[in-house]
């Protein structure tokens, strides 16, 4: 059974940096990409990066340049690094496993399963 | 970047009802579009992906249909644990999008 656990939220003051860690088992890590999605308080969801399987990675425009999306192969393991933090940051992060790639110079995103349950962000004063 | 547009926001039904939600997306997605139910303080989970695909495991009163900019989610006879929320999310292109939503009230 694959399972998908974040860890890493909290509360943390505008301008401050934290880093979500998610641990995935059950399945062949290396060959899968990883995804955050985010939802704030009573929203919608929000996609907010990607890496695929040979390390390639995106963001929405909202987190470019603040947020930094790893994975470490060895350990099952991806990280969202997230720098100069907002109060619109403030959501519940996803961590999920999806099929998006890059083939012939064309990356794609595809639909997402399994999904964690969630890791609080606050950020606040 | 791809904007997706859900219809209704809300809808109130009944245990029995036949329910369709719609999603329109601002270009053309052929049929890379999926669906999800959320429940309250829980994860998304996959209903539906490439339009009309069943996820493994999905009562099969769900069904997808549409392909280019309109879509649809059907409930066939609603029931009792299918009162959540459910997004529809377009993966065509990068960035990935989701609709704003449509929660599924009890009438």
């Amino acid at each position: 059974e694959v399972q998908v656990l974040e860890s890493g939220g909290g509360l943390i003051q505008p301008g401050g940096s934290l880093r979500l860690s998610c641990a995935v088992s059950g399945f062949t890590f290396s060959r899968y990409a990883l995804t955050w999605v985010r939802q704030a308080p009573g929203k919608g969801l929000e996609w907010v990066s990607a890496i695929i399987r040979g390390g390639s990675t995106f963001y929405a425009g909202s987190v470019q340049g603040r947020f930094t999306i790893s994975r470490d192969n060895s350990k099952n393991m991806v990280y969202l690094h997230m720098n100069s933090l907002r109060a619109e940051d403030t959501a519940v992060y996803y961590c999920a496993i999806f099929g998006g790639g890059c083939r012939g110079g064309s990356c794609y995103s595809d639909w997402i399963d399994p999904w964690g349950q969630g890791t609080l962000v606050t950020v606040s004063s | 970047d791809i904007q997706m547009t859900q219809s209704p926001s809300t809808l109130s039904a009944s245990v029995g009802d036949r329910v369709i939600i719609t999603c329109r997306a601002s270009q053309t997605l052929h049929t890379w579009l999926a669906w999800y139910q959320q429940k309250p303080g829980k994860a998304p989970q996959v209903l539906i992906y490439d339009a009309s695909t069943l996820q493994s495991g999905v009562p099969s009163r769900f069904s997808g249909s549409g392909s280019g900019t309109e879509f649809t989610l059907t409930i066939s006879s609603l029931q009792p644990d299918d009162f959540a929320t459910y997004y529809c999310q377009q993966y065509n292109t990068y960035p990935t999008s989701f609709g704003q939503g449509t929660k599924v009230e009890i009438k």
